[in-house]
C-alpha cells in the first residue's frame, strides 16, 4: 500500500464547476499537508499549505484536512480552463523536510 | 512566493556522457535543497537531500556515485548525472525550503528535462 493514494484521473469538468480533489494517506505522523499544481513540463507550484487539521481558504481554493480519517481535499470554485493541470497532494511529518507525494490528479476544465 | 531557478530546462546528451543541472534560490538562502525525479504520469520521487557544506543524503535505491550532488553555497546546488544512459531520461526537479526550521513551505524549480540518446 502506498503511503499516499491519489486518483490519477483524468477528471474533466465544465467551466464554472466546483472541483473536488482528494488524497488519502496511511502515515499518522504526517502533520504538514500541501497541494501543488503542475502544468505540463513545468515544476510544481505551491497552491495551499496546511498544518494539522482544519480548513484553509485562498481565493477560489479551499483545502481541508481530516486527520482522523487520514483524508485531505482541495476544492476549486468557479473552475476555469486555466485551472487545467495536474494537482499533486504532498505531506510531511513533523520533521518537515521530506515530502511524500501523491501520483497527481489530471484535471481538465472545458469551455 | 520565493523563486527557485533551474538550468538547463532541457538537455539532450549522448549515452555515456555526464550532465550537470543547476538549482538556484534567487531571493533567499537555502541551507537545504532537494532533488526529485519524475517519470511521465508518475509522482515526484525524492532522490536526495542536499545540505550546504556537507554531503548529500541519498534515498534508498539512488546511486550516489551516479548522481553527484554538490551544495557549494547557500543559493546553489548542482546535480551531475554521470555516465548517463537512456534509462536516466527523466524530469529532474529541485526544491528549496525558505524556512531553516524545516517546517516552512517548499518551493520548486521549473524542472530540467533530460533525454539521453
Amino acid at each position: 500500500q502506498k503511503e499516499v493514494e491519489q486518483d490519477p484521473g483524468p477528471l474533466s469538468v465544465p467551466e464554472g464547476a466546483i472541483v473536488s480533489l482528494n488524497c488519502t494517506y496511511s502515515n499518522s505522523a504526517f502533520q504538514y499537508f500541501m497541494w501543488y499544481r503542475q502544468y505540463s513540463r513545468k515544476g510544481p507550484e505551491l497552491l495551499m499549505y496546511t498544518y494539522s487539521s482544519g480548513n484553509k481558504e485562498d481565493g477560489r481554493f479551499t483545502a481541508q484536512v481530516d486527520k482522523s480519517s487520514k483524508y485531505i481535499s482541495l476544492f476549486i470554485r468557479d473552475s476555469q480552463p486555466s485551472d487545467s493541470a495536474t494537482y499533486l497532494c504532498a505531506m510531511a511529518t513533523g520533521g518537515g523536510n521530506k515530502l511524500t507525494f501523491g501520483t497527481g490528479t489530471q484535471l481538465k476544465v472545458e469551455l | 512566493g520565493a523563486v527557485v531557478s533551474q538550468h538547463p530546462s532541457w538537455v539532450i546528451c549522448k549515452s555515456g556522457t555526464s550532465v550537470k543541472i543547476e538549482c538556484r534560490s534567487l531571493d533567499f538562502q537555502a541551507t537545504t535543497m532537494f532533488w526529485y525525479r519524475q517519470f511521465p504520469k508518475q509522482s515526484l520521487m525524492l532522490m536526495a537531500t542536499s545540505n550546504e557544506g556537507s554531503k548529500a543524503t541519498y534515498e534508498q535505491g539512488v546511486e550516489k556515485d551516479k548522481f553527484l550532488i554538490n551544495h557549494a553555497s547557500l543559493t546553489l546546488s548542482t546535480l551531475t548525472v554521470t555516465s548517463a544512459h537512456p534509462e536516466d531520461s527523466s524530469f529532474y526537479i529541485c526544491s528549496a525550503r525558505k524556512d531553516a526550521s524545516g517546517s516552512g513551505e517548499l518551493f520548486f524549480g521549473e524542472g530540467s528535462r533530460l533525454t539521453v540518446l
